[in-house]
């Protein structure tokens, strides 16, 4: 079992080009979350997906930034025009069938290495 | 605001040392609470959790106490050892909140000296 698998791990832009991030994840999991996590600061939830669905994106910035999990391959998250805020890891996690929700603990999430978005 | 933060960002400690990790949290109503682990350039790993309605869990090595009196969590690990050198965060969530919209603190960074 591979885990959580983000890629790249590390990726360079320019600002107003755009960034794509990928995420698979883990084997049985049907369940996609995004995270952002800028330098010395705790993650920060952005969207919720399922496959060709998105849950919950109250933590998605409105402009620029959009996620999707089609129902081949793996869940991109993008950044458009990207600016110097927008330099931070991005973490995806998964979770089994069912999600979070209820009693479960947060203890189902896995979450991949990150990728690590620098904006020059 | 709400917010869930740490007393210390950066904690040394010995080899063999008991290690004592802090964090305190303003949501009374906050009902889950969350230790991660995080190495360096991997993503967080679960530690140990607790329920408000709980005041200690004891893991393999690792403790965590929960004093709701003060809002005050705090992450004790056993004999400390190179390998638990890591930023520790922990995390709340909201009573009826969702599991994955947790509110994460800025982190303690631990460092094990052989």
């Amino acid at each position: 079992n591979a885990g959580v698998m983000q890629n790249p791990r590390h990726l360079v832009r320019r600002r107003g080009q755009e960034a794509r991030l990928r995420c698979s994840p883990m084997k049985g999991h049907s369940h996609v979350y995004w995270y952002r996590q800028l330098p010395e600061e705790g993650l920060k939830f952005m969207v919720y997906l399922q496959k060709e669905n998105i849950i919950d994106e109250s933590g998605m910035p409105k402009e620029r930034f959009s996620a999707e999990f089609p129902k081949e391959g793996p869940s991109i998250l993008r950044i458009q025009q990207v600016v110097r805020g927008d330099s931070a890891a991005y973490f995806c996690a998964s979770s089994p069938t069912g999600g979070l929700a209820g009693v479960k603990g947060a203890n189902v999430l896995t979450f991949g290495a990150g990728s690590r978005l620098t904006v020059l | 605001g709400e917010s869930v933060g740490l007393h210390l960002p950066t904690l040394s400690v010995q080899e063999g040392d008991n290690s004592i990790i802090n964090c305190a949290y303003s949501n009374s109503a906050s009902d889950y609470f969350i230790w991660y682990k995080q190495e360096s350039g991997k993503g967080p790993q679960f530690i140990i959790d607790i329920r408000s309605n709980m005041d200690k869990r004891q893991g393999q090595r690792v403790t965590v106490l929960l004093n709701k009196t003060v809002k005050h969590l705090s992450l004790q690990i056993a004999a400390t050892q190179p390998g638990d050198s890591a930023v520790y965060f922990c995390a709340d969530r909201r009573s009826g909140g969702s599991n994955y919209k947790l509110t994460f603190g800025k982190g303690t960074l631990l460092t094990v000296n052989p």
